[in-house]
């Protein structure tokens, strides 16, 4: 199985400032199409997870321009720009291209410091 | 609008079986490949399995923990998934919820006590 390992695990950030979450997998997520199938989602205290990112870099209908997903291979970055009250909550990679299983990573956790 | 409603969530004693249901609406339910992703309490997420559309074969994968045990089904004709889950174990307990991964129910709760 592919091993999706995320850092930091706590994010403590100030409001307004930038904040990034690398997330790293133990083998390629190149698909034989040529795609990357690499989704990054944002769950907020005591509600569903939601989808900011898929395939690496494109942005989900309503996500705001301040979140962006970036990277190739194994190594993949979520960046916000500038970091409001609403972004706090626990953010996940996942990885859809070697399955079974869909493997997530173990969660960051966003607060406002 | 895109909904999934899950349901079926309960109390269960180990060994017991139980079914969840997802209902949805707003978008073309038959083409979908259909996901189960469970939360255990204060965890994080799992995938627990998918089934692929009709035209890919209906094809079902599961996570290794609940592979024999749990199994997905859909009905297109009512655009409901379903998870029936059996010789359920205490660490099944979680919140499960059903995604397209673009969308995603509001989750049930499955508890696995005795």
């Amino acid at each position: 199985d592919v091993v999706m390992t995320q850092s930091p695990l706590s994010l403590p950030v100030i409001l307004g400032q930038p904040a990034s979450i690398s997330c790293r997998s133990s083998q390629s997520l190149v698909f034989s199409d040529g795609n990357t199938y690499l989704n990054w989602f944002h769950q907020r205290p005591g509600q569903s997870p939601r989808r900011l990112i898929y395939k690496v870099s494109n942005r989900d209908s309503g996500v705001p321009d301040r979140f962006s997903g970036s990277g190739s291979g194994t190594d993949f970055t979520l960046k916000i720009s500038r970091v409001e009250a609403e972004d706090v909550g626990v953010y996940y990679c996942v990885q859809i291209t070697h399955w079974p299983p869909y493997t997530f990573g173990q969660g960051t956790k966003l607060e406002i410091k | 609008e895109v909904q999934l409603v899950e349901s079926g969530g309960d109390l269960v004693k180990p060994g017991g079986s139980l079914r969840l249901s997802c209902a949805a609406s707003g978008f073309s339910f038959s083409n979908e490949w259909m996901i189960w992703v469970r939360q255990a309490p204060g965890k994080g997420l799992e995938w627990v399995g998918r089934i692929k559309s009709k035209a890919h074969g209906l094809t079902t994968d599961y996570a290794a923990p609940v592979k024999g045990r749990f199994t997905i089904s859909r009905d297109d004709s009512k655009n409901t998934l379903y998870l029936q889950m059996n010789s359920l174990k205490t660490e099944d307990t979680a919140v499960y919820y059903c995604t397209t991964f673009s969308a995603w129910g509001q989750g049930t709760l499955v508890t696995v006590s005795s």
